[in-house]
């Protein structure tokens, strides 16, 4: 059974760069069977896709967030991260980490991380 | 870019029938998924496919798409089934993840 789990600084400075780490166990990333993305979640507020990686292809970011968004794997660790530039207070939410097919469907979600933008 | 509308709220007594819709131009063309999602936990797929529910998933939960819209039926509700759903689909023309806005079921 894959297993995902985020880490990364839980407060952020605004302006800066929000950057987390997804690890992955049970499973590697550079097997080819699963999409690898990220979905945040401001509390009390509905999921919001951020983008996801892809061993062999360009990344897909979201619309909205791409200019502002960088992910990348490193298969060594068999993990994915994400880097979040210029974040605003509006940037505080629930980050996932997620596993999933090439249709979006998520078949495998980290715990959750909160990151919190304050100065 | 693509959206996805849910209504805010569902509310439902149990042992009725819970539909959830979820608006979007000719969503019926699309693969939908939906998910169920608890306080202080991550999200759990209840229909992907459109229609297909996972193992594990009681069969009061089901799903139909077509032309604009897409629901989410729950039969014979019970109180654990109290979440907030949401629907999702893949938009291929810009390759991007879509979800809705989300639903809280309430269980009278």
């Amino acid at each position: 059974q894959v297993q995902l789990q985020e880490s990364g600084p839980g407060l952020v400075k605004p302006s800066q760069t929000l950057s987390l780490t997804c690890t992955v166990s049970g499973g590697s990333i550079n097997s080819g069977i699963y999409y690898w993305s990220w979905i945040r979640q401001p509390a009390g507020k509905g999921l919001e896709w951020i983008g996801r990686i892809y061993v062999s292809g360009r990344p897909n970011y979201n619309p909205s967030l791409k200019n502002r968004v960088t992910m990348s794997g490193d298969t060594s660790k068999n993990q994915f991260s994400l880097n979040l530039s210029s974040v605003t207070a509006a940037d505080t939410a629930f980050y996932f980490c997620a596993g999933g097919d090439y249709y979006g469907l998520v078949h495998f979600w980290g715990p959750g991380t909160l990151v919190t933008v304050s100065s | 870019s693509y959206v996805l509308t849910q209504p805010p709220s569902v509310s439902v007594a149990p042992g009725r029938t819970a539909r959830i819709t979820c608006g979007g131009d000719n969503i019926g063309s699309k693969s939908v998924h939906w998910y169920q999602q608890e306080p202080g936990q991550a999200p759990v797929v209840v229909i992907h496919s459109d229609s297909d529910r996972p193992s594990g998933i009681p069969e009061r939960f089901s799903g139909s798409n077509s032309g604009n819209t897409a629901t989410l039926t729950i039969s014979r509700v019970e109180a654990g089934d109290e979440a907030d759903y949401y629907c999702q689909v893949w938009e291929g023309s810009g390759d991007y993840v879509v979800f809705g806005g989300g639903t809280k079921l309430t269980v009278l």
